[in-house]
């Protein structure tokens, strides 16, 4: 298993700011992926976080709104740029160690 | 597109009496499949997985795959309050992320 450590847990956001959002990982893993939860509704794959490339978009997500890093095999960070009150949803990180596992989400509201 | 069919529920079910979830899901070569709880205000919480047909039991879980029908569940025994909860199903093909089901809401009446 993988213990997830995600930060911030929750926040409010003015309309047109960032946000950037930190995952760290126990221990090291290839895999890192960042789902989306909007409210009432099921986890949706932002990307794939892939360590020394660029991220892998699912359909519907680009980088220039979802910039994410990858610096190493345990840190991962998912950037959510130029709000909208659409963009309120709960992020949440996740690693691949033998089976997915969940960090305990971003919750964010945008105003 | 890969699709995860499940019902969203109310499932109500009472407490001592076996709680049933199903899932269909769309793509063929999927490999691996998931079950996971999710408590309001929570993450998603891995509760059993299953990668061949069969059943796996875990405790009180016992997880039932049909590839050839594309049928995936989760059985429940001697249901908990505790137990309420949303229950997610997940599938993977291979080394990208899951594809989720939209869930299906488990109330268990005292």
């Amino acid at each position: 298993s993988a213990v997830i450590s995600q930060k911030p847990s929750r926040d409010i956001c003015q309309r047109g700011t960032s946000l950037t959002i930190q995952c760290q990982v126990d221990s090291q893993v290839t895999m890192m992926f960042w789902y989306r939860q909007q409210p009432g509704q099921s986890l949706t794959l932002i990307a794939t976080a892939n360590q020394g490339s660029e991220a892998t978009y699912e359909s519907g997500f680009v980088i220039d709104k979802f910039p994410i890093s990858r610096p190493n095999l345990t840190f991962s960070t998912l950037t959510v740029s130029n709000m909208s009150p659409e963009d309120s949803s709960i992020y949440l990180c996740s690693a691949a160690a033998g089976e997915l596992f969940f960090g305990e989400g971003s919750r964010l509201t945008v105003l | 597109q890969k699709e995860v069919e499940q019902n969203s529920g109310p499932l109500s079910v009472p407490e001592g009496a076996i709680a049933s979830l199903n899932c269909t899901y769309s793509d063929r070569v999927s490999q691996s499949f998931f079950w996971y709880r999710q408590y309001s205000g929570k993450s998603p919480e891995l509760i059993m997985s299953i990668y061949s047909n069969g059943d796996k039991e875990d405790g009180r879980f016992t997880a039932q795959l049909n590839k050839a029908s594309q049928y995936v569940s989760l059985l429940i025994r001697d249901s908990q309050p505790s137990d309420s909860a949303t229950y997610l199903c997940a599938f993977s093909g291979g080394a990208d992320g899951l594809t989720f089901g939209k869930g299906t809401h488990l109330i268990i009446q005292p």
